[in-house]
């Protein structure tokens, strides 16, 4: 079992969509929680941390479940350009504190 | 300001051949960390450096070996290269040293491709 669970679509939605993404983790000892975007052929680049509360910024919201390890992200008001793939990471806060990424879930915006 | 700079951007080696790849950091970040992306799968943490230390290691074989220099740029070295090892190699820099809840991300380069033939 992978320890970052993600649905590798791909997602096909019409500009102004509402889309939501789901991610699951199995290590209870992680501890931060990102979302990155990876356009193709190109780096990673962070889009938003993830905080128990919820947080939100501009269309995008996350949420994170602790007890059910599991970790959303939701894009309002869909534009062609949030085209990509959209990584979700978790990290434990000790140790090596490395990066584990999900294999990412692409989403084409279509207009 | 600079991002982190890696180089060359792409590769082309033989299999049994060795590479080395180079990564700049962040003015002012100390820790590098590396990692491989293969086509399809997210990136797989390979390395993590700060202050020229190794502070970690992911499941890769000893053919795969790094070093962080006291400017705080990184080499990382691959040994025989194998098919399998074609890929994006990732260079990340962050602040760290690790705190306690660190909720910063990391910075990713655009990375070098390698294509082994």
């Amino acid at each position: 079992r992978k320890e970052v669970e993600q649905d590798p679509g791909p997602f096909n939605v019409p500009e102004g969509a509402t889309v939501a993404f789901n991610c699951t983790y199995s290590n209870s000892a992680s501890q931060s929680f990102f979302w990155y975007r990876q356009d193709c052929r190109k780096e990673p680049k962070l889009l938003m941390s993830v905080y128990s509360s919820g947080n939100e910024d501009g269309r995008f919201t996350a949420q994170l479940n602790r007890a059910s390890q599991y970790i959303s992200l939701l894009i309002r008001d869909s534009k062609l350009s949030d085209s990509a793939t959209y990584l979700c990471v978790v990290r434990e806060d000790t140790g090596r504190r490395a990066l584990t990424f999900g294999s990412g879930t692409r989403l084409q915006v279509q207009p | 300001d600079a991002g982190v700079t890696q180089s060359p951007t792409h590769l082309i080696k033989t299999r049994g051949q060795q590479v080395t790849l180079r990564c700049s950091p962040i003015s002012g970040h100390k820790s590098v960390s590396w990692y491989q992306q293969v086509l399809g799968q997210g990136p797989q943490f390979i390395f993590q450096y700060y202050e020229k230390e190794e502070r970690g290691r992911g499941n890769f074989p000893d053919r795969f070996s790094a070093r962080q220099f006291p400017n705080y740029s990184s080499e990382l070295n691959v040994n025989a290269l194998l098919l399998g090892d074609s890929a994006l190699y990732l260079c990340a820099s962050s602040l760290s040293p690790p705190r306690d809840r660190d909720i910063y991300g990391y910075t990713f380069g655009s990375g070098t491709r390698l294509t082994v033939v």
